[in-house]
């Protein structure tokens, strides 16, 4: 079985100010691997996602991701972050490449607030 | 084009009650997955329906099932309702077998409170 740990539960940052939120994860077998955010009263919206190749993965809103097999993580990083990226952010793993018969497992998340 | 759509968006029932939520997918998925996220958590798989069968499911009790319309829409039933299954309700729809660039788009949610 697969797991996902999210150290962080808040991370505070002031407004244009970088900001990294860090996940790790356990399997035994490869995964994939997602960043998902979650703005207030809202559901989930995929930031990005990495499937194989190039270990940095470039998202929406400025966002990027670098896969470190060797440290089994998947930290989420933004070189200037502003108000409107205040949300919750949630890591997640699946097993398979076909997403759509494949369950996710999901972080706890990290709740981003940025300040003025 | 119409993402994840589901209802209703708030709920509140009684211990012991149960209830109903909806989900239709995406335009063009076949299939539904159900999860569910408690507050200050991340979602939880609960299970996943495609050709109107569960084929998945996570490490929820019998009180949990559900049902795949004809049509690809979902339902999720809770029985006997406990405190403890308030939460956000999450649906997300995506395209069994397709390729790898495929995901899983989820709707809104509906906010279930259990008093």
């Amino acid at each position: 079985a697969q797991s996902v740990t999210q150290l962080d539960s808040q991370v505070p940052v002031f407004e244009e100010a970088p900001v990294e939120l860090r996940c790790n994860y356990s399997s035994s077998v490869s995964v994939y691997l997602f960043w998902y955010v979650q703005y207030p009263n809202q559901g989930l919206q995929l930031l990005l996602k990495y499937l194989s190749g190039s270990t940095l993965v470039k998202g929406i809103n400025g966002f990027e991701a670098e896969f470190n097999k060797s440290q089994t993580s998947f930290h989420l990083r933004k070189p200037s972050v502003h108000i409107s990226d205040t949300a919750e952010y949630f890591c997640a793993v699946s097993r398979s490449a076909n997403f759509g018969n494949e369950k996710l497992t999901f972080g706890t998340g990290t709740r981003l607030t940025i300040i003025p | 084009d119409a993402g994840v759509t589901q209802s209703p968006t708030h709920l509140i029932k009684t211990r012991g009650q149960q209830v109903t939520l909806r989900c239709s997918p995406k335009s063009g998925h076949d299939t539904v997955s159900w999860y569910q996220q408690a507050l200050g958590q991340g979602p939880q798989f609960i299970f996943q329906y495609y050709e109107e069968e569960e084929r998945q499911r996570g490490n929820f009790p019998d009180r949990f099932s559900g049902h795949q319309f004809p049509n690809y829409s979902s339902e999720l039933n809770v029985n006997a309702l406990l405190l403890g299954d308030s939460a956000l309700y999450l649906c997300a729809s995506s395209s069994r077998g397709e390729t790898i660039q495929e995901t899983q788009y989820f709707g809104p949610g509906t906010r279930l409170l259990v008093l």
